[in-house]
């Protein structure tokens, strides 16, 4: 079975910090992998995905992601985080093909202007 | 593009009784909408997948019978938790995905259910 595992329940930064949330992955086979937003109130956003290619994969509001297979890893990072960017992250997973994704615990993060 | 709705957003019904969460994709066609459950602090957890016109797909330890699927249409799929009790208290988020991006998924708002 395919899990997926979020390093931080919490992190806290204060603005321009930079920003690394770590995800890694369990599973047997080919992976797409996701980054989900969640604003306080809001629903889930799709920030970037990742299904073949390039393992650098870049999405909304300045985030990036990068995928290590020997790692088994997707973390996502961002230069120089903003109060707005004050979230819930959920890292996911799908076997290629089966459109059934497996979520992390999520990371909230809180941006101290 | 690519949004979901979730009807109601909040709900507050008693013990025993029936509730219906509706779920739409307004400007796509959906060809499988899934159904979570989050609890407070987690993630969340898929409960079933539904295709249009076919029975719902349960994931192991979700009860068929409590938790009754049914995906009419391409845009609407409904979930209906039967009998609720307090421990069904909780926060459902459906998703849809369309053809044309079949490997991504639209999540809706999510529909807080609360069983007194």
């Amino acid at each position: 079975a395919q899990s997926v595992s979020q390093h931080n329940h919490h992190v806290i930064l204060s603005e321009a910090a930079s920003l690394e949330l770590g995800c890694n992955y369990s599973y047997g086979g080919t992976v797409n992998l996701f980054w989900y937003v969640q604003y306080p109130g809001q629903h889930l956003q799709l920030l970037l995905k990742y299904f073949s290619g390039d393992p650098l994969v870049k999405g909304i509001k300045g985030f990036e992601a990068e995928f290590i297979k020997s790692k088994f890893s997707f973390n996502l990072r961002k230069p120089s985080v903003q109060w707005s960017d004050t979230a819930e992250y959920f890292c996911a997973v799908s076997g290629a093909g089966s459109y059934q994704l497996t979520f992390g615990k999520g990371t909230k993060l809180s941006v101290i202007p | 593009g690519a949004v979901v709705s979730q009807h109601p957003s909040r709900v507050i019904c008693k013990s025993g009784t029936s509730v219906k969460i509706e779920c739409r994709s307004l400007d796509f066609q959906a060809t499988t909408m899934f159904w979570y459950r989050q609890f407070p602090k987690q993630s969340l957890m898929l409960m079933a997948t539904s295709n249009e016109g076919s029975k719902a797909t349960y994931e192991q330890g979700v009860e068929k019978d409590k938790f009754l699927i049914n995906h009419a249409s391409l845009t609407l799929s409904t979930l209906t938790v039967t009998s609720a009790h307090p421990e069904d208290s909780s926060f459902y988020i459906c998703s849809a995905r369309s053809s044309g991006e079949p490997d991504t998924q639209y999540f809706g708002p999510g529909t807080r259910l609360t069983v007194l």
